[in-house]
């Protein structure tokens, strides 16, 4: 049973272009998190929150954005698409934070395509 | 940094056969280990985690043991079956305030009739 929900599901578009990811989760969890999904399936973490505030944000180029209103959504917008952007964008969220069990529950993922 | 290596790319098999998919890692902090599964187009879903030595853990007739010594935690199952069919990932949670999840390459696992 689905408990992160993406929006949109996919998504084509044009090099320079703005694009924008929701995700939202009913678990009740503290922690929520981007990855990224490569062609050959590479996942990669890109953002994690904590309770709306930024813990992890690895090496991703400044277009990317994350936006948390409250501990059960985090956004995330790319200011200007790049063709290497292509990717499917995972949701993820996990109960607990610092020193944790880790696992995590994921959405069913965003996949963008730029032409 | 934290690391998780997955030396199988692709693990070809008949259904019936047993399997074993490599998994080792690097870490400087006490390590939680994970499989997760992923079905062609369905997101990633935890399948076994671990974080006591030497201790079996099983999950759908899969199992896997987290051995710290050899800092290896490799998943196993003694009869496949045509639905396990999938991309198998190892992941490894830093117990530290960071609470980052680090995955491996992914193996896929193809079994044949």
């Amino acid at each position: 049973e689905t408990a992160v929900f993406q929006t949109p599901n996919y998504h084509v578009t044009q090099v320079g272009n703005e694009v924008s990811f929701n995700c939202k989760q009913t678990l009740g969890h503290d922690t929520m998190y981007w990855y990224k999904q490569d062609s050959k399936k590479l996942l990669k973490i890109m953002f994690s929150y904590n309770n709306k505030q930024l813990i992890v944000n690895e090496t991703v180029p400044r277009r990317f954005s994350p936006q948390s209103s409250d501990k059960a959504h985090l956004n995330l917008r790319i200011k200007s698409v790049e063709p290497e952007d292509s990717a499917v964008y995972l949701c993820a969220s996990s109960p607990h934070w610092g020193g944790s069990t880790g696992q995590l529950y994921f959405g069913e993922g965003s996949k963008l395509t730029v032409l | 940094g934290d690391s998780v290596t997955q030396t199988e790319g692709l693990v070809t098999l008949t259904k019936g056969l047993p399997v074993m998919l490599n998994c080792t890692y690097q870490t400087t902090y006490s390590p939680f280990l994970f499989w997760y599964v992923q079905h062609l187009n369905e997101a990633p879903k935890l399948l076994l985690k671990s974080s006591t030595d030497n201790k079996r853990t099983e999950h759908q007739g899969f199992y896997a043991t987290l051995h710290k010594s050899s800092s290896s935690f490799h998943l196993q199952k003694s009869s496949v079956q045509l639905s396990d069919s999938a991309l198998y990932f190892c992941a490894l949670s830093e117990a530290s305030n960071t609470d980052k999840v680090v995955f491996g390459t992914g193996t896929r696992l193809q079994v044949s009739p």
